[in-house]
């Protein structure tokens, strides 16, 4: 099976702290996501890499930022967190751009600023 | 632009009970679509995957369908059970949504004793 691995299920930092979220993919996918899931706003895209080094932006990118220097790894950066950033984040990865083969999503980490 | 819409929002049926949630999407021209499981603070589980050439998937005591052209899929939950309490998201893949995954906004079920 497939396995997206989130490094931290909970997390709790500091207003204006440089916070990483970790990712890591297990099955050499492609495509790796980060989303943010708010009540009522359900899950919205921040970033998404198609290749090791590339990086597109989602609906969400603001106060973000990501990197991918290998590709089974995803990292999510907050440059300086604000208690708006207060969410659930969920890793995916897909096998390949247009995949037939869906989406593996990790456990989620519930990231307070506070 | 991809909209896809599940209903009920919410429900709620006792233990026993077979059940229907539904999903439906604007634009027909996916590469698949997906049903997931989220539990309360949890991430998501893939429950059942249909690829566009495909009509159903079965896994257990559940069955998706898809029908492509009016834009529906059903996920079908037999002899319900307390824990299959969550909620439940359909996703779909589309081309004109750049491959990205398009979600609905979930059916939180209860399945009370």
């Amino acid at each position: 099976d497939v396995k997206v691995t989130q490094s931290s299920r909970y997390l709790v930092k500091r207003t204006g702290e440089k916070v990483f979220l970790e990712c890591v993919q297990d099955m050499d996918h492609e495509n790796m996501f980060w989303y943010r899931q708010d009540p009522g706003l359900g899950l919205r895209l921040i970033y998404f890499s198609y290749d090791v080094k590339m990086k597109e932006k989602g609906d969400i990118p603001e106060g973000y930022s990501v990197s991918r220097e290998k590709k089974e790894r995803f990292s999510l950066i907050l440059e300086s967190a604000s208690t708006n950033q207060t969410s659930m984040y969920l890793c995916a990865s897909s096998r390949e751009k247009g995949s037939i083969y869906g989406y593996t999503f990790g456990s989620g980490t519930r990231l307070t600023v506070v | 632009k991809q909209e896809v819409t599940q209903i009920p929002a919410a429900l709620s049926v006792p233990e026993g009970e077979n059940l229907v949630l539904n999903c439906s999407f604007t634009d027909s021209a996916i590469y698949n679509l997906q049903w997931f499981r989220q539990d309360p603070g949890k991430g998501l589980t893939s429950l059942l995957l249909i690829q566009s050439s495909q009509r159903e998937q079965t896994s257990g005591r559940l069955n998706a369908s898809l029908d492509k052209s009016s834009g529906r899929s059903t996920l079908y939950i037999a002899a319900s059970q307390p824990g299959d309490s969550a909620t439940y998201l359909c996703a779909v893949q589309s081309n004109n949504a750049g491959n990205m995954l398009t979600f609905g906004g979930g059916t939180r079920l209860m399945v009370k004793p």
